[in-house]
Parts: structure tokens; sequence; C-alpha cells
């Protein structure tokens, strides 16, 4: 049983076109985060979302737009994608958005990642 | 946001041999680091975590080390085997906000 599954795994599309990525989370966790994992393996936060609300929202051109319907999804949508987009993301979770000192590993949770190639 | 660098992009090491990752942080004010190991196809990965107010923090074959005065961070991995092999990161918190990745190393286990 997954504990943060992103869907598709791979995404294939021509510039323009608009799509989605789906996120959910079965751990109970208040925040999900969504990271771009650019072609070497750098990883940036793009959003991350506190029990349904935006928290972080990094420099990120708004075509991009993340919803969270429950605190246990978190979608992203791209629109009018192009070719820079093409990368890996990664949906995440955590238990708090705070690091919690008593907690003994703190720390994200990741899904496999959705690999995005724009052509 | 905060940079957290490597010195190493590649590191190529014997099975059976111990590695060491290093890691360059930032910010000073950082009191929590994790390595996380990324195998391909696959999201990061917990491994283990430090404090600021510890040096040296042991798991089951790895050990992180953290040198606050130059701002550094290692990552120990004993006996390494094949299945070690994999990107690793390292991630720095600054007063229980967001983490901040570095660039990854690519380990690569010899057999």
């Amino acid at each position: 049983d997954t504990a943060v599954s992103q869907t598709p795994k791979y995404l294939v599309t021509q510039m323009g076109n608009d799509k989605s990525i789906k996120c959910e989370q079965n751990l109970g966790h208040d925040t999900m985060y969504w990271y771009k994992q650019d072609s070497k393996k750098f990883l940036k936060i793009m959003f991350s979302y506190n029990n349904k609300e935006l928290i972080i929202n990094e420099t990120v051109p708004n075509r991009f737009s993340p919803k969270s319907p429950d605190k246990a999804h978190l979608n992203l949508h791209i629109n009018s994608l192009e070719l820079g987009d093409s990368a890996v993301y990664f949906c995440a979770s955590s238990q708090d958005l705070i690091v919690q000192a008593s907690h003994p590993n703190y720390g994200y949770t990741f899904g496999s990642g959705t690999r995005l190639t724009v052509v | 946001g905060e940079s957290v660098g490597l010195h190493l992009p590649t590191l190529s090491v014997q099975e059976g041999d111990n590695s060491i990752i290093n890691c360059a942080y930032s910010n000073s004010a950082s009191d929590y680091f994790i390595w996380y190991k990324q195998e391909s196809g696959k999201g990061p990965q917990f491994i283990i975590d430090i404090r600021s107010n510890m040096d040296k923090r042991q798991g089951q074959r790895v050990t992180v080390l953290l040198n606050k005065t130059v701002k550094h961070l290692s990552l120990q991995i004993a006996a390494t085997q094949p299945g070690d092999s994999a990107v690793y990161f390292c991630a720095e918190n600054i007063m229980g906000n967001q983490f901040y990745f570095g660039t990854g190393t690519s380990l690569t286990v010899i057999p």
C-alpha cells in the first residue's frame, strides 16, 4: 500500500497543452509538497500546502496551479506547457509543516515521481 | 532559497569499501539536517537525520557527521554494497520551516 502515490508515472505531451498530475497520501499527514527535479537531479520546492491551505509558493510561473481538495490530495495542473517544464515532479508529504523537535525522524515521504516530457 | 551544495557530483567505490559523501550548507542558522537516498526511478527516501546540537549520529551502516564550524555535513556508508548505488542528497532545515535540498551526489558501487 503506497504511502504517497502519484499518477501518471510518465507523461509525454506537446507544447501548449494543459496537463495535470495527481498525488494522494494515506499517511494522515497534514502537509503536502510539490518538488521539481531537473536533469541534474536538483530538487526545488514549488508549493507547500498545509491542511488544504497554500503555505509556500516559490517563484513558479503562474501556469502552474496546485489544488488541494482535501488534506490527503494535492494535484498539480500545468497550463500551456513549455519545453522547459520537462522534468521529474515529486509529490511529498510530512506530518506537520513545522519540524517538531520531539519527532525522532522528521522528514518528507516522497512519491515515486512523474516524469514529464514536453515535445 | 538557501544553497546546499555538494563537493563531488559523482563517486565510485569498490564493493566492501567505505563511502564518504560530503555536503556544504550555507546558512549557519540551519538546525536540522537529513540525508536522503534516491534510487533510479524512485523518490528520495529518508536515511538518517541529525540536529545541530549533535556532532555525530549513527544508524545501520551509516554515520552522519556535522561540523557546524565550517558548515559541513558528511554521510559515511560502511562496507558499501551494490544496493547503495543511488543519488544522495543532504537537506537542511531552518527553524522548523521547509527543507532545502542540495545537488545530489551519484554513488556507484563497483562489484
